[in-house]
Parts: structure tokens; sequence; C-alpha cells
């Protein structure tokens, strides 16, 4: 199975801070990359898929980059609607998720 | 509007089985593939199987392969999991997933809210 490795596990920002986070795959995935949301006893909401595309009904302030084995979320201007868990998928093979990146308060 | 609503949670001993539903409304079901993801309490992801549209090809996860069996009715929008040799590494809150319209397979754009199955004695 592709292994995939979120950085950071966590991180603490504040409102309007821009924020990164990177996914690596354990090898190629071409643009196969989906990134998620999930807030605390909620399902998994799709941000973006195939690395950048924007998923209908979500905010232009998120974005995604990359392809191969090396991705990026970004969130241009953090609101504070948008504290929760991400997670990295990859659907080039058998779907595998990263470990999450949980963004909390500063 | 697109609705996943899971169904048959609960606490099961180990060794017992389960059957998990996930009634679809809001699309043509029959036109999509679907999935299973789970998450164990206070941990990640992770997915567990898929079907196609059709009900002629499925997939697992290896942790699940033989135990477990996806299937679905599409007269009654209606994807199931069928759990047997249940373990405690298996307790976890189960969603059903819709494969969206993305044009990349396995990408989930639609989730149930998640049903809990518990294995313990």
């Amino acid at each position: 199975d592709i292994q995939m490795t979120q950085s950071p596990s966590s991180l603490s920002a504040s409102v309007g801070d821009r924020v990164t986070i990177t996914c690596r795959a354990s090898q190629s995935i071409t643009s196969d990359l989906n990134w998620y949301q999930q807030k605390p006893g909620k399902a998994p909401k799709l941000l973006i898929y195939g690395a950048s595309s924007l998923q209908s009904g979500v905010p232009s302030r998120f974005s995604g980059s990359g392809s191969g084995t090396d991705f990026t979320l970004t969130i241009s201007s953090l609101q504070p609607e948008d504290f929760a868990t991400y997670y990295c998928q990859q659907s080039y093979s058998t779907p595998t998720f990263g470990q999450g990146t949980k963004v909390e308060i500063k | 509007e697109v609705q996943l609503v899971e169904s048959g949670g609960g606490l099961v001993q180990p060794g017992g089985s389960l059957r998990l539903s996930c009634a679809a409304s809001g699309f043509t079901f029959r036109n999509y593939w679907m999935h299973w993801v789970r998450q164990a309490p206070g941990k990640g992801l992770v997915w567990v199987s898929r079907i196609n549209s059709d009900g002629t090809s499925t997939r697992y996860a290896d942790s699940v392969k033989g135990r477990f069996t996806i299937s679905r009715d599409n007269a009654k929008n209606t994807v199931y999991l069928q759990m047997n040799s249940l373990r405690a590494e298996d307790t976890a809150v189960y969603y059903c997933a819709r494969d969206g319209d993305t044009g990349y397979e396995c990408t989930l754009d639609y989730w149930g809210q998640g049903t809990l199955v518990t294995v313990s004695s």
C-alpha cells in the first residue's frame, strides 16, 4: 500500500494566518490526491480533489498544489470555522489517508 | 439533496457479526461507486471497502479481507457491510461515502454521519 505522511501533526494558528499543511506519498501518485476537513463528531468533508481542484461550495481561501509525491494544502487566511483536522488521501491505488493535521487556535 | 444514512451499529462480542446499512437518497444511486471508511476513537480515517455501481466488483483493505463483505441493492438505494469474526480492533465509527463525479476514482464527495461499532466482551 502507498503510505501517506502529513506534516505537521498539529499546529497552532491565529485567525487571519496563512496555514500550510504538507502531505508526502511513499511513491508517485501523479495528481491523485484529495484533501478533507473533519470537525469533532462530524463526517469528513471533501475540500480539494485531483491535488488542486476546489470542490463545489468550498471557500476560495483553500487551495491545493503538488504532483508526484509532494503536496500542499494552503489556507490563505484562517477563519474561525477552519479549526479542524485535515486529512490527505491518495486515490491512485487502494485508498489510503494521511494521519491527519489538527489545526488549533493559538 | 444528497443524503447517506448509516444504521446497524452497536455493541457486539469478539467473534460476532454485524451488518451495517447505508440508505442513499437525493441522487441516482445505481450510477455511483460506494465506499466504507472507518475511524477508531481518537484516531484517523481508514478506508475499508468499495463496490462498483452494479455490484460486480469489490475491493477490501487487507485488515478486513475475508471477514467483511460489501454489497448493494440498487432497487433499495442501499449499500451494506457484512462484518464477521469481529475483533476489538474493528471498534470504530463506520462511514459510508459516495465516490463522486470529479473524474477521479475514490474521491469521496458525500459522507454519512457514521455509525459506531463497539467490539467488546
